[in-house]
């Protein structure tokens, strides 16, 4: 099956600070989203990004589907985006998410 | 507009035992998913049912049956628990298509097993 992996695993960053978070997988996709889940356990769909680039206030989001890999940009970081971020893909012929293995990002006040 | 509900939150199980978790939608989705969550392993598909009367093993199916009772409620069993059965588990459901909103993937809030 389609593999993803994503990097870093964890970082830790001041408040206001810029960050990228990257998500590479194996085979063509026709179905990507990025997924925050907050340190309470709730999961919350940021983007459904299959190709081309979208932005969500300070969150943008760039998939290069001809190249398997998506980028999660996160500008001007505040304490309430401490969690881990989740990427999940779905390939061709296929018709479930497989997700990643998550980023931990921790904003230090 | 509660979107995905999944009851219990918690449940402490004693090898052996069996249970059910429940799970129910309200956005009119056509298929509905179960995953579990263990540290450091992401999210892994158990079952999921791309539509009302159809149900399809995921990754890890061993140890679980489910059920599509009606387009809204999709419920998972544990007959004879296992403590690898300790987990989060999530439900979740989406409207497949070409239309906009669609795919998107909306969770419920998740359910805590412990299996002793």
């Amino acid at each position: 099956g389609i593999q993803v992996e994503q990097s870093p695993p964890d970082l830790i960053l001041q408040e206001g600070a810029n960050s990228t978070l990257r998500c590479n997988f194996s085979d063509s996709v026709n179905n990507l989203q990025w997924f925050h889940q907050n340190p309470w356990g709730q999961l919350i769909n940021l983007f459904y990004i299959p190709s081309g680039t979208k932005q969500n206030g300070r969150l943008s989001a760039t998939t290069v589907a001809t190249e398997r890999y998506s980028l999660l940009y996160i500008s001007s970081s505040q304490t309430t985006d401490s969690g881990v971020y989740f990427c999940a893909v779905v390939g061709f012929g296929n018709e479930k998410l497989t997700f990643g293995t998550g980023t931990r990002l921790t904003i230090i006040p | 507009n509660a979107g995905v509900t999944q009851t219990p939150k918690f449940q402490v199980l004693k090898t052996g035992q069996s249970m059910t978790l429940q799970c129910a939608q309200d956005m009119n989705h056509n298929s509905m998913y179960w995953y579990r969550q263990d540290p450091g392993m992401g999210l892994r598909l158990i079952y999921y049912s791309a539509s009302e009367g159809t149900t399809d093993k995921g990754e890890v199916p061993n140890g679980y049956n489910v059920s599509r009772l009606n387009k809204r409620e999709f419920s998972l069993r544990l007959e004879s628990a296992a403590p690898s059965q300790t987990s989060v588990y999530f439900c979740a459901s989406n409207q497949r298509g070409r239309e906009a909103g669609a795919n998107v993937l909306t969770f419920g809030a998740g359910s805590r097993l412990t299996v002793l």
